[in-house]
C-alpha cells in the first residue's frame, strides 16, 4: 500500500534558523507531490507542488522543496524561518494511476520562537 | 476565491446518534473529498466523489457513508456515531484532472461523540 512518512513530528526553531522537513513516500510509479500548510485557526492550504521538470520547486512565503526520485523523498526547506511560519505542515502524494486521491503524511508541527 | 464551507465548526453528539456533516463548494468543482484529521495520523481519506451521485471509498470508510445529490454539496453521514469517531473532519474540493490539481479545504468540523 502507498504511504507517506514525515520523520519529524514536532520541530522547534528560533527565528532566522534554517528549516528542513523530511518527507518520504512508498510508491514505485510516477507521482505528483504536494506540501500543504495549516496555520493556527486557518484552513489547510497549498504551499507548493511538483509534477515534473526541475526537481527543485519554489512555493509561497520563501519555501522550496526538492524531489529526489532515487530516495523517494520530497523535503521541504526554508533558509530563514519567521515566527509567522509556526504551523502544521503536511506532505501529500498522488499516484498518477489514481484519480485526485491524495495520501497524506502524519504532519509536522513547527514552532518558531521569536 | 475558492470557497469551501462546512455546516458546523463544532458539533457534540451522543453515541448512537445519526450525524450529518455538510460541505458546500462554490467553484463548480467535480471532485469532492472527506477526510478526518487526527494528531499523529495526519489526514486520512474517508470517501471521495468525482461526480454527482458517484462515490468511492477512501482508506477508512467503515462507519461512514456519503451523499452527493448536487454538484456543489457533499455530505458525510455517520449512521450510528461512536466515540472513536471523535475527530476533526475536513472537506475538500478540486477541479477534474486527476492529481494534478490542488485541493481546496474547508475550515473543518470538530466532532465530539460522547
Amino acid at each position: 500500500a502507498q504511504s507517506v512518512s514525515q520523520h519529524n513530528h514536532h520541530v522547534i526553531l528560533s527565528e532566522a534558523a534554517s528549516l528542513e522537513l523530511g518527507c518520504n513516500y512508498s510508491y514505485g510509479g510516477t507521482v505528483n507531490l504536494f506540501w500543504y500548510v495549516q496555520y493556527p485557526g486557518q484552513h489547510l492550504q497549498l504551499l507548493l507542488k511538483y509534477f515534473s521538470g526541475d526537481p527543485l520547486v519554489k512555493g509561497i512565503k520563501g519555501f522550496e522543496a526538492e524531489f529526489i526520485k532515487s530516495k523517494f523523498s520530497f523535503n521541504l526547506r526554508k533558509p530563514s524561518v519567521q515566527w509567522s511560519d509556526t504551523a502544521e505542515y503536511f506532505c501529500a502524494v498522488n499516484a498518477r494511476s489514481n484519480t485526485g486521491k491524495l495520501i497524506f503524511g502524519q504532519g509536522t508541527t513547527l514552532q518558531v520562537k521569536p | 476565491d475558492v470557497k469551501v464551507t462546512q455546516s458546523s465548526r463544532y458539533l457534540v453528539k451522543r453515541t448512537g446518534e445519526k450525524v450529518f456533516l455538510e460541505c458546500v463548494q462554490d467553484m463548480d468543482h467535480e471532485n469532492m473529498f472527506w477526510y478526518r484529521q487526527d494528531p499523529g495520523l495526519g489526514l486520512r481519506l474517508i470517501y471521495f466523489s468525482y461526480d454527482v451521485k458517484m462515490k468511492e471509498k477512501g482508506d477508512i470508510p467503515e462507519g461512514y457513508s456519503v451523499s452527493r445529490e448536487k454538484k456543489e454539496r457533499f455530505s458525510l453521514i455517520l449512521e450510528s456515531a461512536s466515540t472513536n469517531q471523535t475527530s476533526m473532519y475536513l472537506c475538500a474540493s478540486s477541479p477534474p484532472g486527476g492529481g494534478y490539481n490542488e485541493q481546496f479545504f474547508g475550515p473543518g468540523t470538530r466532532l465530539t461523540v460522547l
